[in-house]
């Protein structure tokens, strides 16, 4: 079974511009969650989408969105770039267990966005 | 201004030897509990699971320890092998956070031959 995709692998943008993150899930899987990971915060938790709903969400700002297809695949986006937004940004699927019953996550390799 | 990378401890290890990694967490409704091994430029990759239900969980060359008293989890890796370098977190969730992970900052293991 193909893993987690993430497109593109890498992006270079300038302050100000505005990205579009796309991830695949896992075959079957319909949570989708993404995470921002940098050397001074470590990885942190942007949002997670299931049944094209957001369904958590992180302390990001608003200019940090998603959203999800019925297909499962989702995409986060970007706007007015800031220096500070240079990280690698992972993608995470998984099952939905019953009565809220975490299941396992399973990430992409990520898309490592550098903003100049 | 100048970001300040966050200060991973480094665990080195001998080919051959058992390692242990440790990881401290503080929410004490956090039920579910996930190792995940990152190498470079890679994303995280799962080994192995626990619930708070359970004490220990054994994996292929990996045990996972949980201590609910002290809010502490461990990893041990039998026989570390040299493609076990990599850095390593634990992540943490409870039932009504769904599926947002909290994470450990991470430690670095480095196996010398």
């Amino acid at each position: 079974k193909a893993g987690v995709t993430q497109t593109p692998r890498y992006l270079i943008k300038t302050r100000g511009q505005q990205v579009t993150l796309s991830c695949s899930p896992i075959s079957g899987h319909r949570s989708v969650s993404w995470y921002q990971q940098t050397p001074g915060q470590g990885l942190q938790f942007l949002f997670e989408y299931f049944s094209e709903t957001q369904r958590n969400k992180g302390n990001f700002p608003g200019r940090f969105s998603g959203r999800q297809f019925s297909n499962s695949r989702s995409e986060m986006n970007v706007s007015t770039l800031e220096l500070g937004d240079s990280a690698l940004y992972l993608c995470a699927s998984s099952l939905v267990g019953l009565a809220g019953l975490q299941e396992t996550q399973y990430f992409g390799p990520g898309t490592r966005l550098l903003v100049l | 201004g100048e970001s300040v990378g966050l200060h991973l401890p480094t665990l080195s290890v001998q080919e051959g030897d058992n390692s242990i990694i440790n990881c401290a967490y503080s929410n004490s409704a956090s039920d579910y509990f996930i190792w995940y091994k990152q190498e470079s430029g890679k994303g995280p990759q799962f080994i192995i699971d626990i619930r708070s239900n359970m004490d220990k969980r054994q994996g292929q060359r990996v045990t996972v320890l949980l201590n609910k008293t002290v809010k502490h989890l461990s990893l041990q890796i039998a026989a570390t092998q040299p493609g076990d370098s990599a850095v390593y977190f634990c992540a943490e969730t409870w039932r009504g956070g769904g599926n947002k992970l909290t994470f450990g900052t991470g430690t670095q293991l480095k196996v010398e031959l």
